[in-house]
């Protein structure tokens, strides 16, 4: 079976500084691994997925993560964070020849002016 | 818009009751998915179709809990004798089948509250 732990379950950043958010993975096989943003009172949106081939992954917003097998890790990055970048994020995990996502518990992301 | 839709969006009903939720999905997506969301928690896979089959369940989903897709497009999930911890969001998901890696788009979810 597989698993996802997000470190944090809150992140604080100034507008403009770094964010990193943690994501680890368990699985007994080649995982497929996405990010998700959630505003408040709406659905799940896509920001990025690795499946197959290059190990760093660039989506929406200006985000990329990049899949470390080593370290099973997916750790979500942007250069500088926005106001508009203020929501829930979720790492989730799905298997080759599987649909179904599993997901972690999420981290919220604060910025501050 | 040619998303996800949902419906109700918010649902109040007393323990014990039935409620009925509604997904359309985006229209040439043959998978369709249902989710539970509680608070502080990311979404839990209940089940989901391929075209009108259900191919898959939870052991989340007791058989209180009945979802069908009958021609393959909008989808209800049903909940008997409604108890207080099914309060949770409820999301719905659709995507295109592929080889790997199908990508999943989710409505703005039902919000469902067993008083």
């Amino acid at each position: 079976a597989q698993s996802v732990t997000q470190l944090g379950s809150h992140v604080s950043v100034s507008e403009g500084a770094l964010v990193l958010l943690r994501c680890n993975y368990s699985s007994s096989v080649p995982p497929y691994l996405f990010w998700y943003v959630q505003y408040p009172n709406q659905g799940l949106q896509l920001l990025l997925k690795y499946t197959t081939g290059a190990t760093l992954v660039k989506g929406i917003n200006g985000f990329e993560a990049e899949f470390k097998k080593s370290e099973t890790s997916f750790h979500l990055t942007k250069p500088s964070a926005h106001m508009s970048d203020a929501a829930e994020y979720f790492c989730a995990v799905s298997l080759s020849g599987y649909s179904t996502l599993t997901f972690g518990k999420g981290t919220m992301l604060l910025v501050s002016p | 818009d040619t998303g996800v839709s949902q419906d109700p969006r918010h649902k109040i009903t007393k323990r014990g009751q039935n409620v009925t939720f509604r997904c359309d999905p985006i229209s040439e997506h043959n998978r369709l998915y249902w989710y539970r969301q509680t608070l502080g928690q990311g979404p839990e896979f209940l089940t989901y179709f391929q075209n009108e089959a259900q191919l898959e369940k939870s052991r989340l989903l007791s058989d209180r809990f009945s979802a069908e897709r009958p021609k393959g497009s909008f989808s209800t999930l049903e909940i008997q004798r409604t108890e207080q911890g099914d309060s949770a969001m409820y999301l719905c998901a659709s995507s295109l089948a592929r080889t790997s890696g199908d990508e999943q788009y989710f409505g703005p979810g039902t919000r469902l509250t067993v008083t």
